[in-house]
């Protein structure tokens, strides 16, 4: 079955980066873009932008331009995003969500999540 | 960017009833790529609903979704217990893909 599996909870000081992996299995890893969310304590969820397995191209929401960075890395059918220069409002539980089908999707399955809190 | 509001806030229900959850975009959603999740404590969100009225993969028919344009709806015939949750809407037909900000259904 399609399973996203994702990295530990992770502790971080401001100003410093953090990278979460999301594993896939169980489908052809290339074949389906990625996507990224976020949900910060007792909020809504958030978009942060998507990565397209295949060729290594990304979107990123505007708000995470040239603060994030999504990569992956195929031998391993891992995607991977990095957030640089935290801030304790990026404090969160982050989210990588597998686009359902290929083009226009909505997104399925989700990972299960990877808490990060960023305190001093 | 369209914005995504949904009402209620909270609804407080027993089960066995109807629920009935709105979600309206600030402009109209391209082909309906409307979808709809549920969120447990706890739990990462779960797609029920894509392309406005489909159901996906496993989700029992008491889920229903109906709308078009600018005004959507989830509508759960009968609540079971593990139905009490907060539901998100989502349009995934435009960048940046926006979601609402959730629907809690709690118990009466």
């Amino acid at each position: 079955q399609v399973q996203l599996v994702q990295s530990g909870a992770e502790v971080k000081k401001p100003g410093a980066s953090v990278k979460v992996s999301c594993k896939a299995s169980g489908y052809t890893f290339t074949g389906y873009y990625m996507h990224w969310v976020r949900q910060a304590p007792g909020q809504g969820l958030e978009w942060m932008g998507w990565i397209n397995p295949n060729s290594g191209g990304t979107n990123y929401a505007q708000k995470f331009q040239g603060w994030v960075t999504m990569t992956r890395d195929t031998s391993i059918s891992t995607a991977y995003m990095e957030l640089s220069r935290l801030r304790s409002d990026d404090t969160a539980v982050y989210y990588c969500a597998r686009a359902m089908v290929r083009g226009v999707s909505p997104f399925d399955p989700w990972g299960q999540g990877t808490l990060v809190t960023v305190s001093s | 960017e369209i914005v995504l509001t949904q009402s209620p806030g909270t609804l407080s229900l027993s089960p066995g009833e109807r629920a009935t959850l709105s979600c309206r975009a600030s402009q109209s959603v391209s082909s309906s790529y409307l979808a709809w999740y549920q969120q447990k404590p706890g739990q990462a969100p779960r797609l029920l609903i894509y392309g406005a009225s489909s159901r996906a993969t496993g989700i029992p028919d008491r889920f229903s979704g109906s709308g078009s344009g600018t005004d959507f709806t989830l509508t759960i015939s009968r609540l079971e217990p593990e139905d009490f949750a907060v539901y998100y809407c989502q349009q995934y037909g435009s960048s940046p893909r926006t979601f609402g900000p959730g629907t809690k259904v709690d118990i009466k």
